[in-house]
């Protein structure tokens, strides 16, 4: 059974960093292009960044371009979002997926990140 | 920027058909996915690639694109039904989704 598991959420002031994890299991990690996805409270779905099978190409949501960092470990089968720069409107749970020809199967459980003093 | 519009709600009576549109410029030419979200629950894969169902889902669920405007289409509506449905599509590196439709079931 495929298993994404997100960790590392949590309360940061603004301007302040977080670094999220997403352990994968049940599947050829190193195979996927994998994503962060993130909900705002109350609000839609937006699409944060993705990055390709050897880490080597990266894409960015014009929102969190320069500030979040993608990237894997496909040695240990984890995603990671690194965000710097923390602002009140990136307040939401972030979901990791598995991305598969522009469409996104599965999303895991998410992991709330609140930015706020 | 690419955008995807769709209704904020549609409302179906229980055992009817639901028709949640998705529109966007030239959309036919693109691949449409979409994904149910029961309250308090991580997004799920119901269709994609315009019409496709993964396993699992149930035949109810159908899809089509052509056009302005891709439509997920749900036939003999159940009350597990009610969630929000986001439209998604993939365009110049950037995956999009559109703002979600809120569907009741009753």
């Amino acid at each position: 059974e495929v298993q994404l598991l997100e960790s590392g959420g949590g309360l940061v002031q603004p301007g302040g960093s977080l670094r999220l994890s997403c352990a994968a299991s049940g599947f050829s990690f190193s195979s996927y292009a994998m994503s962060w996805v993130r909900q705002a409270p109350g609000k839609g779905l937006e699409w944060v960044s993705t990055i390709s099978t050897s880490g080597g190409t990266t894409y960015y949501a014009a929102s969190v371009k320069g500030r979040f960092t993608i990237s894997r470990d496909n040695s240990k089968s984890t995603l990671y979002l690194q965000m710097n720069s923390l602002r009140a409107e990136d307040t939401a749970i972030y979901y990791c997926a598995k991305e598969k020809e522009g469409w996104f199967d599965p999303w895991g459980q998410g992991t709330l990140v609140t930015v706020s003093t | 920027s690419y955008e995807l519009t769709q209704p904020l709600s549609v409302s179906v009576a229980l055992g009817q058909t639901a028709r949640i549109t998705c529109g966007g410029n030239n959309i036919g030419s693109k691949n449409v996915h979409w994904y149910q979200q029961n309250s308090g629950q991580a997004p799920v894969l119901v269709i994609y690639r315009d019409s496709n169902r993964p396993s699992g889902i149930p035949e109810r669920f159908s899809g089509s694109n052509s056009g302005n405007t891709a439509t997920l289409t749900i036939s003999r509506a159940q009350a597990g039904d009610e969630a929000d449905y986001y439209c998604q599509v993939w365009d110049s590196g950037t995956w999009v989704f559109g703002g979600g439709t809120k569907l009741t079931v009753l």
